[in-house]
């Protein structure tokens, strides 16, 4: 069970704006750990989206965007496109567990 | 560009041991500057981590995993390797070989995991 906590599933229309929302606790996220976002597309390995919270790896367009505050961290996408469809997860680092942490996991569709 | 590519036996019968083992190329297993990871996928279902190798022979496991996983690097053949014992169905799934990279920006470091094999699928099944 994981302790990052997301929405099961999000959706907006195209050109629209979504908010995917990742809950943690004081060991992690609210312990100042950073926060990663990976895109999952079916049947394809993770892919980083975002990491330390708000950057962008080259590549990746400036419609996804992170924040992170208190416990709880955001991955926002606007102007969505049709290829936008997929999972999405947030990663930290978590005291207890001494190791990496996922959430569970978001599917955004994309109506 | 970095590359990563899992091996190994796609069926593993209940009680035996899984091994998997993951081809780097485009840097080395060597470097300090990474951690290699592995990462599993239920079917259906969210990412685990299971566990870090580092260049100095060090290693870092999922506590619930912890008495069953070793995670090794063979600089010689630039890959590392996943042995997981006494395997239940509950092992099935997806398993990702992932570097942890460094990324420096704005005087601060991150550590995600920004390059994955394209994951290899193991069943356990009789």
């Amino acid at each position: 069970q994981s302790v990052l906590t997301q929405p099961p599933s999000v959706s907006g229309a195209p050109g629209q704006s979504v908010t995917i929302s990742c809950s943690g606790t004081s060991s992690n996220i609210g312990a100042t750990y950073d926060v990663h976002w990976y895109q999952q597309h079916p049947g394809m390995a993770p892919k980083l989206l975002i990491y330390g919270n708000k950057h962008r790896p080259s590549g990746v367009p400036d419609r996804f965007s992170g924040s992170k505050s208190g416990t709880t961290a955001s991955l926002a996408i606007t102007g969505l496109q049709a290829e936008d469809e997929a999972d999405y997860y947030c990663q930290s680092f978590d005291s207890r567990l001494s190791g990496s942490l996922f959430g569970g996991g978001t599917k955004l569709a994309v109506l | 560009q970095v590359q990563l590519q899992e091996s190994g036996r796609g069926l593993v019968q209940p009680s035996e041991t899984l091994s998997l083992t993951c081809a780097v190329s485009g840097a080395s297993v060597n470097d300090r500057s990474y951690f290699w990871a592995w990462i599993r996928q239920s079917p259906g279902k969210g990412l685990e981590w299971i566990g870090i190798t580092y260049y100095d022979g060090s290693s870092y496991y999922n506590p619930s995993l912890r008495s069953r996983v070793t995670i090794s690097a063979d600089p010689s053949q630039n890959e590392f390797s996943l042995t997981l014992t006494s395997v239940t169905a509950a092992d099935t799934g997806v398993y990702y070989c992932a570097r942890q990279g460094r990324f420096c920006t704005g005087g601060s470091c991150y550590t995600p995991f920004d390059s994955w094999g394209q994951g290899t699928l193991v069943t356990v099944s009789s």
